[in-house]
């Protein structure tokens, strides 16, 4: 079946050690987003990249940053992870920008020691 | 920008009852709406999608959901609870410009979660 993956499902990094995660899709989507959503908190968007263009979203700290090597793969780099960071971070795709349906994968919950 | 509020931050039913979650909206041009539903430590799946068509939108598991400009309300209903619609209910806004053009993003309301007694 065609699917949004990431993997891992649970990543457990310490204080200020990078950690990249990531998320591949068989949908062959041309958008690819990251959520973060933090305990008990609604979904909010870090950045997205519509084909090859990245969009930062004008909140998201520096510390977060994102590569697409290709169509099907997508990773999120956090540099230097604070208590903070630790939350589920939810990739989704769709096939165009606009107001196409975003299918999201099951996402990976990070915890920062 | 656009937003969602969404009324109650828990609901409970009893098994058979109706369902009745409440969204409300606040966006100068036509919205595009969306709910989806989370079941515990998983993603988003979409239940339905309003994009300016019929004014009431079914979706999948017998859910549906009425877009009432006059009230700016987009509120997701079922007639009868099932053990298995106990989740974490997100409605949620697709950004628009002032042309009504959507880029993509999605702002979420706070989520609504679901318990179902049998």
């Amino acid at each position: 079946d065609a699917m949004v993956i990431q993997n891992p499902r649970y990543q457990v990094t310490q204080f200020g050690k990078p950690v990249t995660l990531s998320c591949s899709q068989t949908l062959n989507h041309n958008v690819m987003y990251w959520y973060q959503q933090k305990s008990s908190q609604a979904p909010k968007l870090l950045f997205h990249y519509y084909d090859k263009d990245f969009n930062n979203e004008a909140d998201t700290p520096d510390n977060f940053q994102s590569r697409r090597p290709n169509t099907s793969f997508c990773f999120l780099d956090i540099r230097s992870p604070g208590l903070g960071d630790a939350a589920m971070y939810l990739c989704a795709t769709s096939r165009r920008q606009g107001a196409d349906t975003q299918y999201f994968g099951p996402g990976t919950r990070l915890t920062v020691l | 920008a656009q937003s969602v509020t969404q009324l109650g931050s828990h609901v409970s039913v009893s098994e058979g009852a109706l369902v009745l979650l409440r969204c409300n909206y606040s966006s100068s041009v036509p919205p595009y709406l969306f709910w989806y539903v989370q079941y515990p430590n998983q993603g988003l799946q979409l239940l339905l999608k309003y994009t300016s068509a019929a004014t009431l939108v079914k979706g999948i598991n017998g859910f549906e959901a009425e877009f009432k400009k006059s009230e700016t309300s987009f509120h997701l209903t079922k007639p009868s609870a099932h053990m298995s619609d106990a989740a974490e209910y997100f409605c949620a806004v697709s950004e628009t410009n002032a042309g009504g053009t959507s880029y993509g993003k999605l702002t979420f309301g706070q989520g609504t979660i679901l318990t179902v007694h049998p």
